[in-house]
C-alpha cells in the first residue's frame, strides 16, 4: 500500500511536444504529492506539487493532473526542451516533517532536438 | 527557499577504511532529516531517517551498522560508512523537510576501491 507506481520507464519526445508522465498511488493517506528532476550525478530538485484539494496546478510549461478517486496524478510538460532531458520521479507522502517520501521509479525523458 | 548542502559531492576511498558525508540545512532548521541511496539509473532507496537527538530509523534491510547516522543539532545530520567495501560504492542522498516541502541535497558519489 505504500508504493507509488510511475510509466513509461522512458519516454523519447520531440522538441516542442509535450511529455506525460503518469503515477498511481494506494494509500488514500497521501496529502502530498511532488515531482522532482534529476540530472546525472545530482540530487532531486522539485519541479512542482499538488494536495489533493486541486485537481490541477500549473507552473510554467509544467503541470500536475491530478485524480483523486482514480488515485493517479501526471506531470504533463509542454513545449519540451533539449534541457527538460533528465530522469523524473513521482512521490507521495502524508506531509509532516516526520513522514518519509515514497518514490515511484522514474522516468527517463529524452528530448530530441 | 530551503537549501540543503551535502558535503563531500565525491570521494574515493580504500576498502576497509571509514568514510562521513554531511548533511547541512542551511536556513531552517531540520528535527529529521532523511538518507537515501541511489543506483544507477534506479529510483531513491530510504535507508534511515535521522532524528535530532535521539537514534535513527532503520529500513528492513539496511545495516545500523554500517551506515551509522548522527543528528547531533537541528542543522546537521552526518551519514558514516563503516569499514566500506566496493559494494558501497553508490550514490548517497540526503533530504530534509521544512514548510515547502522535501528539499534534497546534491549527492554524494563514494567510490570504494
Amino acid at each position: 500500500q505504500q508504493q507509488v507506481k510511475q510509466s513509461p520507464q522512458s519516454l523519447i519526445v520531440q522538441k516542442g511536444g509535450i511529455s506525460i508522465i503518469n503515477c498511481a498511488y494506494e494509500n488514500t493517506a497521501f496529502d502530498y504529492f511532488p515531482w522532482y528532476q534529476q540530472f546525472p550525478g545530482k540530487g532531486p530538485a522539485l519541479l512542482i506539487a499538488i494536495r489533493p484539494d486541486v485537481s490541477e496546478k500549473k507552473e510554467g510549461r509544467f503541470t500536475i493532473s491530478f485524480n483523486k478517486s482514480a488515485k493517479q496524478f501526471s506531470l504533463h510538460i509542454m513545449d519540451s526542451q533539449p534541457g527538460d532531458s533528465a530522469t523524473y520521479f513521482c512521490a507521495a507522502s502524508i506531509s509532516s516533517a516526520t513522514n518519509k517520501l515514497i518514490f515511484g521509479t522514474g522516468t527517463l525523458l529524452a528530448v530530441q532536438p | 527557499g530551503a537549501v540543503v548542502s551535502q558535503h563531500p559531492s565525491r570521494v574515493i576511498c580504500k576498502s576497509g577504511t571509514s568514510v562521513k558525508i554531511e548533511c547541512r540545512s542551511l536556513d531552517f532548521q531540520a528535527t529529521t532529516m532523511f538518507w537515501y541511496r541511489q543506483f544507477p539509473k534506479k529510483s531513491l532507496m530510504l535507508m534511515a531517517t535521522s532524528n535530532e537527538g535521539s537514534k535513527a530509523t532503520y529500513e528492513q534491510g539496511v545495516e545500523k551498522d554500517k551506515f551509522l547516522i548522527n543528528h547531533a543539532s537541528l542543522t546537521l545530520s552526518t551519514l558514516t560508512v563503516t569499514s566500506a567495501h566496493p559494494e558501497d560504492s553508490s550514490f548517497y542522498i540526503c533530504s530534509a523537510w521544512d514548510l515547502g516541502g522535501y528539499t534534497f541535497g546534491s549527492g554524494t558519489r563514494l567510490t570504494v576501491v
